[in-house]
């Protein structure tokens, strides 16, 4: 069955260092991988969508990379700060299936 | 613009009981998506309409159920509620169009007593 990996163990890095976030996938050829951020209490939000023909997506600090051989993706949030602790969710996005499956997340919390 | 907008935000109801959600999706999004997020099991989809037609269904029980107003608005409805069903059910709205990312509401916390 398809399965989605995430780090459950929290992300804990000082503030102004790189967070890298790992997402791992079995059993599964999506067309897009998406992350999400959420917060205690709310609905994810979006961040990022990257093709499975993309090796690479940038947004502002924001970084995703798609290896589609490795069926991996990483995420990676440069010169972060305490704002950026949350859950980072990933999800795939398979063709024509208008459904996301998602991991289970990883918290990244960022000390000042 | 306003975002997806989800009601009510909190319900506590009784097993047995059945219960409604509302979602309102952006203005303009003609598909809306259905989750339901707990703590084992994580966030799990239920169905996606786009058009007041379902396009895909999860793997949850006949209990589960939902319908697409042409105003795009959507319910969805939950029958013979068991304690299991205690979670936050979240909405998401998108345009429709693959590739693009969604728009979830801050959600439903449903707790079954």
């Amino acid at each position: 069955s398809q399965k989605i990996e995430q780090n459950s163990e929290a992300l804990n890095i000082q503030e102004g260092k790189t967070a890298t976030l790992t997402c791992n996938y079995t059993n599964y050829s999506p067309a897009y991988l998406q992350w999400y951020r959420q917060d205690p209490g709310r609905g994810p939000v979006f961040l990022l969508l990257i093709r499975e023909n993309e090796k690479e997506k940038r947004k502002e600090r924001l970084k995703v990379t798609f290896d589609t051989t490795l069926k991996q993706s990483l995420f990676h949030i440069t010169a972060s700060q305490p704002a950026d602790s949350a859950t980072y969710l990933c999800a795939l996005d398979g063709d024509s299936s208008y459904k996301l499956i998602f991991g289970s997340g990883t918290r990244l919390l960022v000390r000042p | 613009k306003a975002g997806v907008t989800q009601t009510p935000r909190y319900l506590i109801k009784t097993r047995g009981q059945q219960v409604t959600l509302s979602c309102s999706p952006i203005s303009g999004h003609r598909s809306v998506s259905w989750y339901q997020q707990t703590p084992g099991q994580g966030l799990q989809f239920l169905f996606e309409y786009f058009s007041e037609t379902q396009r895909n269904k999860g793997n949850f029980p006949g209990r589960f159920s939902g319908r697409q107003f042409s105003n795009s608005r959507s319910e969805m409805n939950v029958s013979t509620l068991e304690l299991g069903d205690s979670a936050l059910y979240l909405c998401a709205s998108s345009s429709g169009d693959r590739g693009g990312g969604y728009t979830f509401g801050s959600g439903t916390r449903l707790t079954v007593v």
